[in-house]
């Protein structure tokens, strides 16, 4: 079963705008993690935040986390043609699980 | 350091025939995934490894999906017989879980199948 929800299901932005994506999920979780996949190719791991950190940086993306609303957001700051692709978040429940379960994801289209 | 090796990237078949996939983790990484990724959807695990021993293959359809690792290097995933309802990408993925538990994961390109 999918875990996480995305939202929106699609974004499309210009060049240079900064895309911001949410992601809610249901059960207490160890990390959120968020993977971008472009077209044709696999899964690419961004970024990982573990229960206990409430924002994260890594260059031009930066994560929230909200464990009270079961929440986070993905910001990608300065969006390039590049950065075209769908985006995906990962939770690990823990409790000796390192299992993700994946919500459906999140198209994601910058316009150059 | 190469990444998640997977063969063959497409695969076409008819239903109630049988397929294989093949993938090669990064090495020294003990932990190896089997995902599953229908079209619009995000993976959904299928079977993790650790080593050569299974750790969780609560959704994988045994009556027809099976998994090895016999080597704890290497790993097959195969469809037997397959349905028209499998048709999907199907993503390996491996991870250094010795360096702490719930890093990231590593996947391959995936093999594409459709099923007609």
């Amino acid at each position: 079963s999918q875990q996480g929800e995305e939202d929106p299901q699609a974004l499309s932005i210009q060049e240079g705008e900064n895309a911001t994506m949410n992601c809610s999920y249901k059960t207490s979780i160890n990390n959120l993690q968020w993977y971008r996949q472009n077209s044709g190719r696999g899964l690419v791991h961004l970024i990982l935040i573990r229960s206990n950190e409430r924002e994260k940086h890594s260059g031009r993306l930066r994560v929230t986390l909200d464990t009270s609303k079961k929440s986070s957001s993905l910001l990608i700051t300065a969006s390039r043609a590049a950065d075209t692709a769908s985006y995906f978040c990962a939770t690990a429940r823990g409790g000796g699980s390192e299992k993700l379960v994946f919500g459906k994801g999140m198209k994601l289209t910058v316009n150059p | 350091e190469a990444g998640v090796a997977q063969s063959p990237r497409y695969k076409i078949i008819e239903k109630r025939q049988s397929v294989a996939f093949w993938c090669n983790p990064i090495s020294g990484h003990a932990t190896l995934y089997w995902y599953q990724q229908i079209l619009g959807q995000g993976p959904k695990l299928l079977i993790q490894f650790q080593n050569n021993g299974v750790v969780d293959d609560s959704q994988l359809p045994k009556d027809r999906f099976s998994a090895e690792r016999l080597k704890g290097v290497d790993s097959t995933l195969k469809i037997q017989p397959a349905k028209l309802e499998d048709s999907a990408v199907y993503l390996c993925a491996s991870a250094n879980l010795n360096r702490g538990p719930y890093n990231e994961q590593f996947f391959g390109p995936g093999t594409r199948l459709t099923v007609l």
